[in-house]
């Protein structure tokens, strides 16, 4: 079974520009959860999609969007970029819903770099 | 949100040192996973604990799960170089919502031939 795939694997952006990137959960997973880090905070929780629906959010400016489409590919949005923006992001699918035994399984990440 | 202090931040020791690594909380865990990260990858899951007092193993690797569910600790005998790489503990609050993970800020290990 394939795993998560996030494209692209590396972008480089400038101040004020806005970037999408791609994330393809593993076959039957339905949830998506989007993950920055950095080595001063490491893995913060950006939000979770399920069913094409945000389920949660994580403590993070309005610029920082996500959707979730009918096949659970996700992409996330970053608009008007910083230079604290610069970060591995982390896309991680899940089996199970609303269930303590919450195993992600991530994938390979977007290195961000603003410059 | 609950806060997971890893210990120590930093290790490096020679091939054929056992160590242990820690992940500490105030708060309740429903379960708790460590994940290894090498770098440029994500994490990978190494295992998941749920029982208080739990101990899992996984070749060299002792994984336990504290009597009240606050802290859990990484035992590796016999490290190895493959061994490198950044161990996160992530915790989900012990009311099983919809929240993300919540990770400890890791500890960087790095074993020398």
């Amino acid at each position: 079974k394939a795993g998560v795939t996030q494209t692209p694997r590396y972008l480089i952006k400038t101040r004020g520009q806005q970037v999408t990137l791609s994330c393809s959960p593993i076959s039957g997973h339905r949830s998506v959860s989007w993950y920055q880090q950095t080595p001063g905070q490491g893995l913060q929780f950006l939000f979770e999609y399920f069913s094409e629906t945000q389920r949660n959010k994580g403590n993070f400016p309005g610029r920082f969007s996500g959707r979730q489409f009918s096949n659970s590919r996700s992409e996330m949005n970053v608009s008007t970029l910083e230079l604290g923006d610069s970060a591995l992001y982390l896309c991680a699918s899940s089996l199970v819903r609303g269930n303590s035994l919450y195993e992600q399984y991530f994938g390979p990440g977007t290195r961000l770099t603003v410059t | 949100t609950q806060l997971l202090e890893q210990s120590p931040q930093f290790l490096s020791i020679q091939e054929g040192e056992n160590l242990t690594v820690y992940c500490n909380s105030s708060s309740v865990f429903s379960s708790l996973q460590w994940y290894r990260q090498e770098p440029g990858e994500g994490p990978v899951l190494l295992v998941t604990v749920v029982t208080g007092g739990e101990v899992k193993k996984l070749k060299r690797l002792t994984f336990q799960f504290g009597d009240a569910r606050k802290d859990s600790s990484l035992h590796i005998t016999a490290a190895q170089p493959g061994d490198t790489g950044l161990y996160l503990c992530a915790a989900q609050d012990s009311g099983g919502g919809a929240d993300g993970l919540t990770f400890g800020k890791g500890t960087h290990l790095i074993i020398q031939p």
